[in-house]
């Protein structure tokens, strides 16, 4: 069965330092895993996905991802935080069998301080 | 273009009534799914529907069905709704079903349900 586990209900970091957010998966075959970013009272907002190739993957708003098979994980990263990156932050596994049936973490609040 | 719209905004039923939401695709998608995000947890997925067929479905009981319209929107409908039900309901579109490796899925604002 597929899960996908973010170990940490909250982050801080102060802004302008790096920012870290942990996600490990289980899934049969291939994993696509995404990130998405949640504001107050809005819908999930795509920021990037793993699907194949380059671990390190690139994506929205200056985020990136590292994709460790060995570790099955998927940790978001980013450089420098600002303080509008202060969201909530879910991972995301699909299996590689078609279809959209994604199991999304639990969450992680993410506070950047000014 | 316009995103994945969905109405209404926030609704609020009581136990035992019949709740139908809606939601629009982003143009040219074809596939829609629709999500349960009860307060605190994440996204749970209830159903994706592509060229108006299921093409999967969540743990979810059957008091909750939906279906595609020719023009790819999509209603969800949960009958029988119990206090648990209470929840933001997200839906999201893709251009596929999800066996492309290049496509994604868009989400909408949600639609807020209170269930008294």
């Amino acid at each position: 069965a597929q899960s996908v586990a973010q170990p940490e209900d909250q982050v801080n970091v102060a802004e302008g330092n790096p920012l870290t957010v942990k996600c490990t998966y289980s899934v049969s075959g291939n994993p696509y895993l995404f990130w998405y970013v949640q504001y107050p009272n809005r819908g999930l907002q795509f920021l990037l996905k793993y699907i194949t190739g380059d671990n390190l993957v690139k994506g929205s708003y200056g985020f990136e991802a590292e994709f460790n098979k060995s570790q099955t994980s998927f940790h978001l990263k980013k450089p420098s935080a600002l303080v509008s990156d202060s969201a909530l932050y879910f991972c995301a596994v699909s299996a590689n069998t078609g279809g959209f049936k994604t199991i999304f973490g639990a969450g992680t609040r993410l506070f950047v301080k000014a | 273009d316009a995103g994945v719209t969905q109405s209404p905004t926030h609704l609020i039923k009581t136990r035992g009534q019949h709740v139908t939401l809606r939601c629009s695709p982003i143009s040219g998608h074809k596939s829609v799914s629709w999500y349960q995000q009860v307060l605190g947890q994440g996204p749970q997925f209830i159903f994706q529907y592509y060229e108006k067929e299921e093409r999967g479905r969540g743990n979810f009981p059957d008091r909750f069905s939906a279906r595609q319209f020719p023009n790819y929107s999509s209603e969800l409908n949960v009958n029988a709704l119990l206090l648990g039900d209470s929840a933001l309901y997200l839906c999201a579109s893709s251009r596929t079903s999800g066996q492309a490796r290049t496509d994604t899925q868009y989400f909408g604002p949600g639609t807020r349900l209170t269930v008294l």
